[in-house]
């Protein structure tokens, strides 16, 4: 079974600082996909950031960075330079290739950042 | 705008009420799927669909009824819900995982309430 954790409920950032969001999973699969999304207020499901089990480097995304520590299971988000409109609750999530296709969510850390 | 459009917005109902959620993508994927996003509570997976055929059904009450005509339509018809059943349900959709990301793309979700 599929395991994601994240284990701050809430942070606070100044804006223009960085701010790290934890996250650790627990899987057997070898092959598996590490997401960060960002919920706003208004609801939908943003896609930030992807890092798949293989990949040798860290993903990037602009402002946004995952860093995968395999060994210690953890795909921590880092987000730089912060800006206001970057307060929202954000998701981790693992999926596993195991064909089913299903996508797993940790409980979610609130982002609040203050001017 | 995402892709995945999901109808209504907002639904009020009461315990014996029938109404049906939709969620319509435009994005050419095989897979969808219905989130359950309760106050406090991680999101919860409740089924999947990988091309029309359902593959994922995750312990959820059989008030709660989906339909996939196709790959691109996705329904969940309501029956004698509960005021548990009060929640934000989110449709998404994916394209098969077998190379990148395999993102999920989102709506903006159903915010269901029941009385």
């Amino acid at each position: 079974a599929q395991k994601i954790t994240q284990t701050q409920p809430g942070m606070f950032v100044q804006e223009k600082e960085a701010v790290t969001l934890d996250c650790t999973y627990d899987t057997s699969d070898p092959s598996y996909g590490l997401f960060w999304y960002k919920q706003p207020s208004s609801g939908e499901m943003i896609f930030l950031i992807y890092q798949g089990s293989y990949d040798q480097q860290n993903a990037t995304e602009g402002r946004y960075s995952l860093n995968f520590q395999k060994a210690r299971k953890s795909a921590n988000l880092v987000i730089s330079a912060s800006q206001l409109g970057d307060s929202a609750m954000y998701f981790c999530a693992m999926r596993v290739r195991d064909g089913a296709n299903n996508l797993f969510f940790g409980t979610g850390t609130r982002l609040t950042v203050i001017p | 705008e995402t892709g995945v459009t999901q109808t209504p917005r907002h639904l009020v109902m009461g315990m014996t009420n029938k109404k049906s959620l939709k969620c319509e993508q435009h994005l050419g994927h095989n897979a969808m799927y219905w989130y359950k996003q309760s106050a406090k509570k991680p999101l919860e997976l409740m089924f999947v669909y990988n091309f029309k055929e359902q593959t994922e059904n995750n312990s959820v009450p059989s008030r709660f009824s989906p339909e996939c005509p196709n790959s691109s339509h996705l329904f969940l018809h309501l029956h004698t819900l509960q005021p548990e059943d009060s929640a934000l349900y989110l449709c998404a959709s994916s394209p098969q995982w077998r190379g990148g990301t395999g993102e999920l793309f989102f709506g903006e979700g159903s915010r269901l309430t029941v009385l």
